[in-house]
């Protein structure tokens, strides 16, 4: 299996600007989640869907921040309007069975917002 | 549509040389930024100019409006620093990105 693939794996763009983040799950895989990880933060957890439906969206930052799974396939997460400070790496990961279980992360996206 | 120029591409300097790395744009521009790439890939914001000279550190940026021109300068330079140079100027058409320069310093 390929693993967990994420496009872009880099993205500098500019204040204001929409930022596209992408993943394609394990095949397989019912769980998705997106963290986000900082140096100042480390890693947070921002949403998980099991079965392609939110389950928890606590740790979304604010209403910049959305995040949709249309099939088990395919997932985005959309920042719009970006700021520097989502500058960050974005992990997406999934897994068979939720948070519980091992999750198999991808290579993430390294956002840069000038 | 703004055309963004850096030079040289590619430099190969010995540690403790100076180096400067140019950039040039096409129109009017309300900032630039110079941005460093390691071989790792992770992309790190050096310095936003949109006026004179910053510094920091070993660094010195500066930019000249008038000429559409921009500079960015390594002191005593360091096997460290080899990286690749980017600069990007933000216009009306957005911010355009140079093709970088590849700067390697040898012991």
């Amino acid at each position: 299996d390929a693993g967990v693939i994420q496009s872009p794996r880099h993205e500098v763009t500019e204040m204001g600007q929409e930022v596209t983040l992408r993943c394609k799950p394990i095949s397989g895989h019912n769980s998705l989640f997106w963290y986000r990880q900082t140096m100042m933060r480390g890693l947070e957890l921002l949403i998980y869907f099991n079965n392609n439906v939110p389950i928890d969206d606590s740790g979304m930052p604010e209403d910049r921040f959305s995040a949709k799974m249309p099939n088990a396939s395919f997932s985005t997460l959309k920042i719009q309007p970006s700021e520097p400070r989502d500058s960050a790496v974005y992990f997406c990961a999934s897994n068979n069975g939720g948070r519980q279980e091992t999750q198999y992360f991808g290579p993430g996206t390294r956002l840069l917002v000038l | 549509k703004n055309e963004v120029e850096q030079s040289p591409q590619n430099l190969t300097a010995q540690e403790g040389e100076f180096i400067t790395i140019n950039c040039s744009y096409s129109v009017g521009i309300s900032a630039l930024h110079w941005l460093q790439q390691h071989p790792g890939g992770g992309i790190v914001s050096l310095f936003m100019l949109s006026s004179g000279k910053k510094k920091h550190g070993r660094l010195i940026a500066t930019i000249n409006i008038q000429e559409k021109h921009s500079s960015l300068h390594i002191t005593a330079s360091h096997p460290r620093d080899s990286a690749v140079y980017i600069c990007a100027a933000r216009s009306a058409d957005g911010l355009t990105f140079g093709k970088g320069t590849h700067l390697i310093i040898q012991p």
